[in-house]
């Protein structure tokens, strides 16, 4: 039973255009969410997150949103740009505590000059 | 400061060999957390190591097994290898664990593979 879920195994995307990689969670317990940037040969590096307690955070070319009452956040890359071709994971977690982060599968991003 | 390390970065093994992969987190950073990345399931949580102790546990076979030395070095270990072992093995460290006020720092991985 997956808890979290990214049902866009990938994404293509203009150059200068906007990115939307979304992601559903089950558990209603789930109360801190994060995404995570992973290149080829390397890690996963934390991007973004966001409490429940907010609907939006931003930083930079990147806005997290999250929808409590449907279970969904988004990410959005504006403007995108070919460096952010990446596989993005979103993660669930609990706020307090030590939960050990849950992730989704992973969206292939590539951003097209 | 230097980042996670994880060795070897590569591995072939055959069926039911065991195998050990290593881990040093980040100087001052007592939580280390280890996941299994496929292609068919993503990021999976194996175990966390704070302090020597295992604080938390995903559900994965008895096969799979860790410790963290006094140093928050780390090891796992998996026994009796599978095919569906082959993966990528990913370690991450934080201060103290906890996913809203620590950031966590991923390895590069250690790619294993089961012939």
């Amino acid at each position: 039973d997956q808890q979290v879920k990214q049902n866009s195994p990938s994404l293509s995307v203009q150059e200068g255009r906007i990115s939307i990689l979304n992601c559903d969670y089950t558990n209603s317990m789930f109360d801190y969410f994060l995404w995570y940037k992973k290149y080829p040969a390397e890690g996963p590096t934390f991007l973004i997150s966001i409490s429940s307690i907010k609907d939006k955070n931003e930083d930079g070319r990147f806005t997290v949103f999250l929808n409590k009452s449907a279970k969904h956040l988004s990410l959005h890359i504006v403007p995108s740009q070919p460096g952010d071709s990446a596989v993005y994971f979103c993660a669930a977690s609990r706020f307090s505590g030590n939960t050990p982060l849950v992730f989704g599968k992973g969206t292939r991003l590539s951003v097209i000059a | 400061k230097a980042g996670v390390t994880q060795t070897p970065r590569y591995l072939i093994k055959t069926r039911g060999q065991q195998v050990t992969l290593s881990c040093s987190p980040i100087s001052g950073h007592r939580s280390v957390s280890w996941y299994q990345q496929t292609p068919g399931q993503g990021l999976q949580f194996l175990f966390e190591y704070f302090s020597e102790t295992q604080r938390n546990k995903g559900n994965f076979p008895g096969r799979f097994s860790g410790r963290q030395f006094s140093n928050s070095r780390s090891e796992m270990n998996v026994s009796t290898l599978e095919l569906g072992d082959s993966a990528l093995y990913l370690c991450a460290s934080s201060l103290e664990g906890s996913a809203s006020t620590d950031t966590q720092y991923f390895g590069p991985g250690t790619r294993l593979t089961v012939l």
